[in-house]
């Protein structure tokens, strides 16, 4: 089945700067991949998806790039502030039999001030 | 628009007892997912009904974990007896197809098993 490895675990930053959270999954035929952000206590909200048939999606500080050949793909979030602290989930839709999403473990961002 | 509501919100009780957990999906969606989230780690699926008839339940333990989706709405679900590993948040979903569309969340049920 799906496996999704996402990395790191924890990301500290200032600030202002910018975030980088990777993830990588097994199944080739996967063409959906949502990010969620949590924050403490809370639900999980999608914060932005992208799928199989382009390489690149942004809203304005967020931006996810999907690289299939490799089969990984990234959360980019730029001028980071604190609100954006959270832990965010990337997923993959798993193709074998019925149709899934599989959560990577998660990444716990602390923007500091 | 209304969300995904879930009761109760906590709920505590002795290993090997029943509990049960309810959720109302938001009006209109054909999808409703059941998902464990167990501290610091991903929402796992654990059943999925497309309307009231069941997608995946691979996931779901069937020797103590049940659920059900009456008339393609709310849906329950029920693990008995509890063990200790149950000890998880229970995160309710739906999207108003399938998979592929946005997936929105309820609050949780956060199960302590002692």
């Amino acid at each position: 089945g799906e496996n999704v490895e996402q990395h790191p675990s924890t990301l500290s930053v200032q600030e202002g700067d910018s975030a980088v959270i990777k993830c990588t999954y097994s199944d080739s035929a996967s063409n959906y991949f949502p990010w969620y952000k949590q924050e403490l206590g809370k639900r999980p909200q999608l914060i932005i998806d992208i799928r199989s048939n382009v390489g690149e999606k942004k809203d304005q500080r967020i931006a996810v790039t999907l690289n299939k050949t490799a089969k990984h793909f990234s959360l980019h979030i730029t001028e980071t502030q604190p609100e954006d602290s959270a832990v965010y989930f990337c997923a993959a839709i798993t193709q074998g039999g019925s149709e899934k999403l599989v959560f990577g473990k998660g990444t716990k961002l602390t923007v500091n001030p | 628009e209304a969300g995904v509501a879930q009761s109760p919100r906590y709920k505590i009780i002795e290993k090997r007892q029943s509990v049960a957990f309810w959720c109302n999906p938001i009006s209109g969606h054909a999808t409703l997912y059941w998902y464990q989230q167990i501290l610091g780690q991903g929402p796992k699926l654990l059943i999925q009904f497309q309307n009231n008839g069941v997608v995946d339940d691979s996931q779901l333990p069937k020797d103590r974990f049940s659920a059900e989706r009456l008339k393609g709405v709310d849906s329950t679900l029920k693990i008995q007896p509890a063990k200790l590993e149950d000890s998880a948040v229970y995160l309710c979903a739906s999207s108003p197809r399938g998979t592929t569309d946005t997936q929105y969340f309820g609050p949780g049920t956060r199960l302590t098993v002692l």
